[in-house]
Parts: structure tokens; C-alpha cells; sequence
């Protein structure tokens, strides 16, 4: 069964610090692995995402992704955020296929101080 | 570009009622999910449907149930409501042979 941890449940930092989302994830077969984001009162937004290919993968708004098969780690990470990046960071991984339901991890805090 | 809708966005029930929410995936997309996102925490797969059919089916209660349509669109039918079913309930549509899950707003459920 797949699973996905992530490490810390909050992550504070002051504007234009870099910041590192911490995301492991288990699974028996090949996956894909998303992160989403999630402001407060609304839905799920797609950041970034990794099916294949290149392992550094970018997204929206700056942020960017590594996969490590070896360490089955897909950490998020910005050189210098902004306090519009506080939110809910949750992620996600699917086996693919049609019934590809999303495993998503406990989420992570990004408290964004001035 | 057109996303996912949801409706309502926000419904109010007493215990044991009935409620239905609707779901309008992106048009073209053939495979609609849903989620269960209790406050505070992660959302959980419900259930899903690739052309109309069940595909999978997660920790859905058995008072709920789904379905999807000929035009795609789906609705969760969710009866005897409890207290616990307080949650903000996520649809998410894709295309099949793409991977990526597009979600809508969601509906936020309080159940008194």
C-alpha cells in the first residue's frame, strides 16, 4: 500500500528565506507525485508535479521539486518566499492508471513571517 | 480556462438528513474523484468513477453513495447524516492516460 509522510506540520520562515517541504512516500510500484497547495477557505491548487523523466521538476510561483527514487523523497522547495506563499502544502502520490486515487500526506504549515 | 464545479458551496443539515452534491468536471475529462477533507486534516479518497462506471472505491461509508453520469457530471448521495460527515467534500476530474487530478472548490458540509 502506498503511504506519504510529511515530516514537519509546520514550517515557519521570514519572508525572502528559502524554505524546504520535507515529503517521503512508500509504495511497491512506480508512482507519480504531486504537491498541491491549499489557501485558507479553498481548494486544492496543483504546484507542481513528477510522472517521468527529469527529476527536478518547477511549478507555479517559483517552487520547485526534486525526485529521489533512491531516498523515495519529493521534497518542495523556493529560494526566497513570499508572505502570499502562507498555506497548507499537501503531498500526493498516485499508482496512475484509472483508478489513480491520490494518497496525500498530513500536510505541511508554511507560516510566512515579515 | 474552464475548471471543476462543485454545488453547493456550502450546505447546512441536521443529523440523520440526506444531502447531494454535485460535481461538473472539466469538459472532456471522463474520470471524476471524490474527497473527504476533515477539518484539519488530509483529505481521503471516497470513491471514483471512469466512464460512469465505479473504478475504485475508498473508506466511503455505506450510507453514502455515488454515481456519475452520461455527461460525466456526478453526484454523492450522502443519507442518515452524523456529525462527523462535517467536512469539506472535494471533487477532482481527469482525462484518462493523463495522470494529473484537477480539483474543484469543494462543498463544505456542517452537519447540527
Amino acid at each position: 500500500a502506498q503511504s506519504v509522510t510529511q515530516l514537519d506540520s509546520q514550517v515557519p520562515v521570514f519572508e525572502e528565506a528559502p524554505v524546504e517541504l520535507r515529503c517521503n512516500y512508500s509504495s511497491s510500484v512506480s508512482v507519480y507525485l504531486f504537491w498541491y497547495v491549499q489557501y485558507p477557505n479553498q481548494g486544492l491548487q496543483l504546484l507542481l508535479k513528477y510522472l517521468s523523466g527529469s527529476t527536478l521538476v518547477k511549478g507555479i510561483n517559483g517552487f520547485e521539486a526534486e525526485f529521489n527514487k533512491s531516498q523515495t523523497s519529493f521534497h518542495l522547495r523556493k529560494p526566497s518566499v513570499h508572505i502570499s506563499d502562507t498555506a497548507e502544502y499537501f503531498c500526493a502520490v498516485s499508482e496512475g492508471g484509472n483508478t489513480g486515487k491520490l494518497i496525500f500526506g498530513q500536510g505541511t504549515t508554511l507560516q510566512v513571517k515579515p | 480556462a474552464a475548471g471543476v464545479i462543485q454545488s453547493p458551496r456550502h450546505l447546512i443539515k441536521e443529523k440523520r438528513e440526506t444531502a447531494t452534491l454535485k460535481c461538473y468536471p472539466i469538459p472532456r475529462h471522463d474520470t471524476v474523484y471524490w474527497y473527504q477533507q476533515g477539518p484539519g486534516q488530509d483529505p481521503q479518497f471516497l470513491i471514483s468513477f471512469y466512464e460512469k462506471m465505479q473504478s475504485d472505491k475508498g473508506s466511503i461509508p455505506d450510507r453514502f453513495s455515488a454515481q456519475q453520469f452520461s455527461d460525466y457530471h456526478s453526484e454523492l448521495n450522502m443519507s442518515s447524516l452524523e456529525l462527523g460527515d462535517s467536512a469539506l467534500y472535494f471533487c477532482a476530474s481527469s482525462l484518462t492516460g493523463k495522470e494529473t487530478q484537477y480539483f474543484g472548490p469543494g462543498t463544505r458540509l456542517l452537519v447540527l
